[in-house]
């Protein structure tokens, strides 16, 4: 069984901090997702990864899969409440099931 | 551009009485197609997957059952719910290794 470990489970800055996110595994994935789900509704995807070492950038927020494709990073720059919410990271298989942490529940004061 | 829908978005039902739950994909053909259950503010489990029309594995022995009707159709179902199917059941659709979620159903077994 694939084991995806996510932390912090709990943060909670002030509006123009920064924030990183892990996810971190013993099992390789072909791919690593990073969803944002508020309260009552779907998660919504924000990236996927697929090659060792990626960093892709979306705005504020960098998402990096390690060389290994076992671990990966969300890095929140000037964190903003609109950033509040829950984060959760999937590793992908080739046949297309998803692997989730635990989430991580982001609250950023103003 | 596709579409997911998840009905009802809210249920409250007695324990012991049946269970329907229904999601419909626009927009593509043969996807994937998962139900997950969530609990409050964490990470989701994945119940079944269907790859095709009448194929359904299961993730996780319960008191649920799934069925794919036609392509884009997934329904989850119990003929006796019990107090611990309360929860937040999600479903969703993939191509590769991406999945799109629907915006949920909030159960309550009383």
């Amino acid at each position: 069984t694939q084991l995806l470990e996510q932390s912090p489970q709990f943060l909670s800055i002030q509006e123009g901090e920064n924030l990183t996110v892990y996810c971190n595994s013993s099992s390789v994935f072909s791919s690593l997702q990073w969803y944002r789900q508020e309260p009552g509704e779907g998660p919504v995807l924000l990236v996927t990864v697929v090659t060792g070492g990626e960093v892709k950038k979306l705005k504020r927020l960098t998402f990096q899969f390690g060389d290994a494709r076992k671990d990966s990073s969300l890095h929140i720059t000037a964190a903003q409440p609109g950033d509040t919410g829950l984060y959760l990271c999937a590793g992908g298989t080739s046949y297309g099931k998803l692997t989730f942490g635990q989430g991580t529940i982001l609250t950023v004061h103003p | 551009s596709q579409t997911i829908h998840q009905w009802p978005a809210t249920l409250v039902q007695p324990v012991g009485s049946p269970l329907s739950l229904e999601c419909t994909v626009e927009g593509t053909s043969n996807p994937n197609l998962y139900w997950y259950r969530q609990a409050a503010g964490r990470g989701l489990q994945l119940l079944f997957y269907s790859v095709g029309i009448g194929q359904i594995s299961s993730e996780v022995p319960q008191n649920l059952s799934a069925s794919r009707p036609q392509d884009r159709q997934f329904i989850l179902s119990s003929k006796k719910l019990l107090l611990s199917d309360s929860g937040f059941y999600l479903c969703a659709w993939s191509e590769k290794e991406t999945q799109y979620f629907g915006p949920g159903t909030r159960l309550l077994v009383l």
